[in-house]
């Protein structure tokens, strides 16, 4: 069982990225899903989750209007699309199963906003 | 918003307890999930709904949670057990979940 992130990359201010979490030996429909980050050196932060069959979404404040978190469970895919991306956006992203009690985490992708 | 409250920093001799905590008000409330974080990997959930042990958790950690102090007891430490701790409780108030900074667990 295996979660893998990808679509991490540097971007300047106000750009845009979608990052990618595909999980491999399990379903993912049958679970919430969350986005953590991790600025470096710093603790983790949750971004955001997403129910089971997606109508269900929560953010943290800052993110909230800037990112966008979705799914497509028949391509056992959960997405986190993220606009106007700032400095402070900057950091390892994180997808993990679970709503808050989180099992399992993937490896991680870097995204860094910088000019 | 809800805040959670730990120490930056926990030193502990080998094969003794130490105990991480995490301060909240009225957190005894809540469930409380800790991950533990090592150097350069992803984090990994120890412990979830205050007391239950994740799966191939050792039973040298344990969880309690009351009033407004949660606790995360790590019984015979030993070297491997270096690592960031983090608490993290979902806040219904504003449908967040909130971790704390994280305690950073040295055995001396």
């Amino acid at each position: 069982v295996q979660l893998v992130e990808s679509g991490g990359s540097l971007v300047q201010p106000g750009g845009s990225l979608r990052l990618s979490c595909t999980a491999s030996g399990l379903t993912l429909s049958r679970t919430w899903m969350s986005w953590v980050r991790q600025a470096p050196g710093k603790g983790l932060e949750w971004v955001a989750n997403i129910g089971e069959d997606g109508s269900e979404k929560f953010y943290v404040d800052s993110v909230r209007g800037r990112f966008t978190i979705s799914r497509d469970n028949a391509k056992n895919t959960m997405y986190l699309q993220m606009d106007s991306l700032r400095a402070e956006d900057t950091a390892f992203y994180f997808c993990a199963r679970g709503k808050v009690t989180m099992l399992q985490w993937g490896q991680g992708t870097l995204v860094s906003v910088s000019s | 918003s809800y805040v959670l409250t730990q120490p930056p920093s926990v030193s502990v001799a080998p094969g003794q307890t130490a105990s991480l905590t995490c301060g909240g008000h009225d957190i005894g409330s809540k469930s409380v999930h800790w991950y533990q974080q090592q150097p350069g990997q992803a984090p990994l959930l120890v412990v979830f709904d205050d007391n239950n042990r994740a799966s191939g958790i050792p039973e040298r950690f344990s969880g309690s949670n009351s009033g407004n102090t949660a606790t995360l007891t790590i019984s015979r430490v030993e070297a491997g057990d270096e690592a960031d701790f983090y608490c993290a409780v979902w806040d219904g108030d504003t449908d967040q979940v909130v971790f704390g900074g994280g305690t950073k667990l040295t055995v001396l």
